[in-house]
Formats: C-alpha cells, sequence, structure tokens
C-alpha cells in the first residue's frame, strides 16, 4: 500500500462548478499536511497547509480526518487557470527530519 | 528576493556520462533535498541534507551522489551507475528543526529536465 493515495484522475469540470478531491495516508502517526498545486512541466508549489480543523482560503478548503486517514481539498467557482495537478502531502512523524511524502496526485481540468 | 535555483533547466547526457545539477537557495534554509518525478508518478526522494557536511540517502539513491559543502548548495550527480536517468529533478529546500510539530513545508526550485541521448 502506498502511503499516500490519491485518485489520479483527470477531472473534467467546467467553469463555476464545485470539485473535490480526497487523499488517504497510511501513517496513523502523520502530523503535517499539505496540498501542493503542480502545472505541467513546472515544479510543485504549496497551495495550503491543512490543520486539524480544516481550513480556508478564498476558494479552496482542507479538511484533514484523522480517524479516517484522509485528506480532502474543495475547490468551488472552478476557473481555467484552476488546470493542473493537485499533491497530497503527509509529513509523517513530527521527529527526525522534516520528511514529506508526495501523493502522485490528482489531475484537473477546467473547462469552458 | 530569496528562492532556489537549479540549472541547467534541460540538460542532455551521453551514455556512459557523469553530469552535474545544480541547486542554490538564499532562504536560509538549513534542510535541502533532491527529488526525481517521472512521467504520471510521484516524486521520489533521492537524497536529503540536514546541515552542511551532512547528508543521508532517500529511496532510490542508488546511481546518485551529492555533496553539501555550503549551506546554500545542494549539487547532484546523476553518475554512469544510474541506468535509466531521464526525468525531471527537482530540488527542495525547507526550515528544519529536529523533533518540531511545525507545519513546515518545502520550497523547490524550478527543475531541471535530463534526458539521455
Amino acid at each position: 500500500r502506498k502511503e499516500v493515495e490519491q485518485d489520479p484522475g483527470p477531472f473534467n469540470v467546467p467553469e463555476g462548478a464545485t470539485v473535490a478531491f480526497n487523499c488517504t495516508y497510511s501513517n496513523s502517526a502523520s502530523q503535517s499536511f499539505f496540498w501542493y498545486r503542480q502545472d505541467c512541466r513546472k515544479e510543485p508549489k504549496l497551495l495550503m497547509s491543512v490543520y486539524s480543523s480544516g481550513n480556508e482560503d478564498g476558494r479552496f478548503t482542507a479538511q484533514l480526518n484523522r480517524a479516517s486517514q484522509y485528506i480532502s481539498l474543495l475547490i468551488r467557482d472552478s476557473k481555467l487557470s484552476d488546470s493542473a495537478t493537485y499533491l497530497c502531502v503527509v509529513r509523517p512523524f513530527s521527529g527526525g527530519y522534516n520528511k514529506l511524502i508526495f501523493g502522485a496526485g490528482t489531475r484537473l481540468a477546467v473547462h469552458p | 528576493d530569496g528562492g532556489i535555483t537549479q540549472s541547467p533547466k534541460y540538460l542532455f547526457r551521453k551514455e556512459g556520462q557523469n553530469v552535474t545539477l545544480s541547486c542554490e537557495q538564499n532562504l536560509n534554509h538549513d534542510a535541502m533535498y533532491w527529488y526525481r518525478q517521472d512521467p504520471g508518478q510521484g516524486l521520489r526522494l533521492i537524497y536529503y541534507s540536514q546541515i552542511v557536511n551532512d547528508f543521508q540517502k532517500g529511496d532510490i539513491a542508488e546511481g546518485y551522489s551529492v555533496s553539501r559543502e555550503k549551506k546554500e548548495s545542494f549539487p547532484l550527480t546523476v553518475t554512469s551507475a544510474q541506468k535509466n536517468p531521464t526525468a525531471f529533478y527537482l530540488c527542495a529546500s525547507s526550515i528544519d528543526q529536529a523533533g518540531s510539530t511545525s507545519n513546515y513545508g518545502y520550497t523547490f526550485g524550478s527543475g531541471t529536465r535530463l534526458t539521455v541521448v
């Protein structure tokens, strides 16, 4: 079983739609969670951290369910510019080095 | 502006050749990392370094070597022992505090695309 699993997609949605991605992680001791965005042939960029109580940044909402070991990302009012691959990222433990485990990503394509 | 710079952007390697990918950061980050990304796949950790003059193997270190002589620099050498080196290579850096529960993400460079010719 992979440490971080995501549906690869693609999710094809029209502009204005609401879309949600889920991600599951295997290590119950995981401490920190992130969503990164990666455009085609570019480097990943931090979209948002995910906090235990859930958090929102504009049209983006991230939630964490520790009991079920999954993280979600909700995008409201999708824009063409949201088209990218979204990487779920987990920090598996609090000690040692700042190791992050990256999921393979979920591809989103927003069309007019 | 602070950031992390990788060079070159594109690199072509002949069979049997060693090549070195550059990574420089001016973010004053202690930790640096090298990842490899293949099409449609996630990032796989090659090497990481938490401090100058120290580095550790990641999950796929075979055929690669690194050095960390300066805090700002973490070059990666792809040796001839790496049998399938064609990939997108990403360098990253972060604050690194052992034992911390802080929510530190990574900052990535723009990557080097290596192709074997």
